[in-house]
């Protein structure tokens, strides 16, 4: 079956580490998405990726990055530089002139 | 800049009945995409609607339907024949060439039985 998988569905981390969510897809989309969610706040872009070793930023990238070194995957690292990990975080794929975007299930991050 | 604004943080409509949610967007572009996404209490985003911007005519889904005015930059939602199941977030959406996704805050529906 196609899709987007992201892992893990809860994750939890200690203030001040690093931390690397997953985000596989088989749609053969070109293009990648990390939004981040907060109540009242909808989906905010953080980072998105057109092809293969290229990506640009959104509106709040700071204290996040990623890297797509394969057009399947587009993992996203939260950084200690990062003020409110704590979030809902969701990765979309998509190709301009389909269907729009697909997502996974979302990675629950709580930073403690 | 491209954005997206949903003016109505909250919607209530009795089951049967019809309700339109709101949707503005700005864009320099003139070939893009307008979606209306649903998310239920699981999270999980779904697609519901689709509208291509050379397009004239209106998208339709069964119950759902849009109102696209593209010189006005408008784009709302209306749901025919609400029932239970449609109670959700909504979250108006727009894709430009650049592939760049951009979501407005939402809209929290809620259906009165």
């Amino acid at each position: 079956d196609g899709g987007i998988t992201q892992s893990p569905k809860y994750l939890f981390r200690k203030e001040g580490q690093n931390v690397t969510l997953s985000c596989e897809q088989n749609l053969n989309h070109d293009a990648m998405y990390w939004y981040r969610q907060d109540p009242g706040q909808g989906l905010r872009l953080i980072y998105y990726s057109q092809i293969v070793n290229d990506f640009q930023k959104g509106d709040i990238a700071e204290g996040y990055s990623v890297s797509r070194e394969k057009k399947e995957s587009f993992p996203l690292t939260v950084t200690s530089a990062q003020k409110n990990p704590t979030a809902f975080y969701l990765c979309a794929s998509s190709n301009f002139g389909t269907f729009g975007a697909f997502f996974g299930q979302g990675t629950r991050l709580t930073v403690v | 800049a491209q954005t997206v604004t949903q003016s109505q943080p909250e919607m209530s409509v009795q089951e049967a009945e019809t309700v339109t949610l709101s949707c503005t967007y700005d864009t320099s572009e003139s070939d893009y995409y307008l979606f209306w996404y649903k998310q239920p209490p699981s999270r999980q985003m779904i697609l519901v609607i689709r509208q291509e911007a050379y397009k004239q005519q209106n998208a339709t889904e069964n119950r759902f339907s849009v109102n696209f005015q593209k010189a006005a930059k408008s784009f709302s939602l209306k749901i025919s024949d609400s029932q239970l199941g449609d109670a959700a977030m909504y979250f108006c959406a727009h894709q430009n060439r650049d592939d760049k996704i951009i979501f407005g805050k939402g809209t929290r529906l809620h259906i009165l039985p």
